[in-house]
């Protein structure tokens, strides 16, 4: 069956770097755009990073610069370099693939790994 | 801060119907597909609606989704005490050019 699993998640200092990984199985990889989103502490869901599946990525404003989304298709890897962290970026982050004909988080969603920026 | 806006809140009985709005704008989703997710605190959001209207497998009919104009509109009807959680809608914003999600509401069954 379709599984998403993160990890790496953990606390880390403000000015810290941690890098995510997202293990996909039970699906064809490659072809699917995949995206990051997060959710902080009694907050709504944040979209965070997508790459489609040529690589091409797209990022929100606050994390410009800051962090990377990769991808390891031979692998079925997905990633999320995280550098220079900061307190607001505490939350659970869920890795899940594209979903329907537009750019949209989808139908499989990882169970969340927690990063914690004190 | 959200620019899909939708109501914090909505509460109605067991077996009711209820709907939740989602106001946007010409940049996401007049002009791209609207999808709502279904979130219970400490686990993974659940896709309930895609491409406005579209329901992956395994979601019931009792979910429904509409959209027109600048808005969007999700439906449950027959709610269960089970249905008791948050409610997103989403988008692509071409403005942004980043994916939205709006502000969210919990549903609440009396």
């Amino acid at each position: 069956q379709v599984q998403l699993v993160e990890s790496g998640g953990g606390v880390v200092q403000p000015g810290g770097s941690l890098r995510l990984s997202c293990a996909a199985s039970g699906f064809t990889f490659s072809p699917y755009g995949m995206h990051w989103v997060r959710q902080a502490p009694d907050k709504g869901l944040e979209w965070v990073t997508f790459i489609r599946s040529n690589g091409t990525q797209y990022y929100i404003d606050s994390v410009k610069g800051r962090f990377t989304i990769s991808r390891d298709n031979s692998m079925n890897m997905l990633y999320l370099q995280m550098n220079s962290l900061r307190v607001e970026d505490t939350a659970v982050y869920y890795c899940t693939r594209n979903t329907g004909s537009g750019l949209a988080p989808g139908d499989r969603w990882g169970q969340g790994t927690p990063v914690t920026v004190p | 801060q959200s620019v899909l806006t939708q109501p914090p809140s909505v509460s109605t009985a067991p077996g009711q119907k209820v709907t939740i709005s989602c106001s946007g704008s010409s940049s996401n989703i007049e002009n791209n597909y609207v999808s709502w997710y279904q979130h219970l605190p400490g686990t993974a959001p659940k896709l309930l609606i895609y491409d406005n209207n579209m329901r992956p497998s395994g979601i019931p009919d009792r979910f429904s989704g509409s959209k027109s104009g600048t808005s969007a509109t999700l439906g449950i009807t027959g709610l269960q005490t089970g249905d008791e959680a948050d409610y997103y809608c989403g988008a692509w914003d071409i403005s942004l050019n980043v994916y939205v999600f709006g502000t969210g509401t919990r549903v609440t069954v009396l």
